[in-house]
């Protein structure tokens, strides 16, 4: 089966801090790799994403590090803010023709970052 | 343009009945996704359909199933409901064919008493 492992299950920073939540996988087809978040009583939203020819993508205070070799890929949330406080969930996605992309997500992290 | 939305956001059943949710997607998506979040197993694939077909189905029984309408709207529906069946489920729509980027709902949260 088709797997992504995520770690921590949960993480506590203080405000200004780098969390940086680590997911693996095994499958090597997969070829897209998005970063959710959610809020209680949210659906997850999209906060960014990269394909295994990149190495790192930065999008405003997020950065995603990506190492294939490893079958690695990790989230890191800089200057992080209260308001950054929610679940995050890795997910790894392999492109078929003719249909939208099958999301595998890993089992989330729990972040709460202090005042 | 307005999200994904879904209704209703809360049911309540027992064991043995059938339940129907449903999605609209983002206007101008052809594409709906279903996920069933829960505590023990995550996010987990139901399902996705586009132009009224199923194209994928994830490793559920076949008590879950769905169907897509020709405005591109979604409803599911899973039968003899079980306890285990009690989830957030969430719905995601695309614009279809090799687009990577599916936006979710805020989800019908289901408990079966």
């Amino acid at each position: 089966q088709q797997q992504v492992k995520q770690s921590p299950q949960s993480l506590i920073v203080q405000k200004g801090g780098i969390p940086i939540i680590n997911c693996a996988y095994e499958n090597t087809a997969f070829d897209y790799f998005p970063w959710y978040q959610q809020f209680p009583g949210k659906g997850p939203a999209l906060l960014i994403a990269i394909r295994p020819d990149v190495s790192e993508k930065k999008e405003g205070r997020f950065t995603i590090s990506f190492n294939k070799s490893a079958k690695q890929f990790s989230l890191h949330i800089m200057d992080s803010q209260p308001g950054d406080s929610a679940t995050y969930f890795c997910a790894a996605s392999i492109g078929t023709s003719g249909s939208a992309r099958q999301l595998t997500f890993g089992s989330g992290t729990q972040l709460t970052v202090l005042p | 343009k307005a999200g994904v939305t879904q209704t209703p956001r809360y049911l309540i059943k027992t064991r043995g009945q059938q339940v129907t949710l449903s999605c609209s997607p983002i206007s101008g998506h052809r594409s709906v996704s279903w996920y069933q979040q829960t505590p023990g197993q995550g996010l987990q694939f139901l399902f996705e359909y586009f132009s009224e077909t199923q194209r994928n189905k994830g490793n559920f029984p076949g008590r879950f199933s769905g169907r897509q309408f020709s405005n591109s709207r979604s409803e599911m529906n899973v039968s003899t409901l079980e306890l285990g069946d009690s989830a957030l489920y969430l719905c995601a729509s695309s614009l279809g064919t090799g687009v990577n980027t599916q936006y979710f709902g805020p989800g019908t949260r289901l408990t079966v008493l």
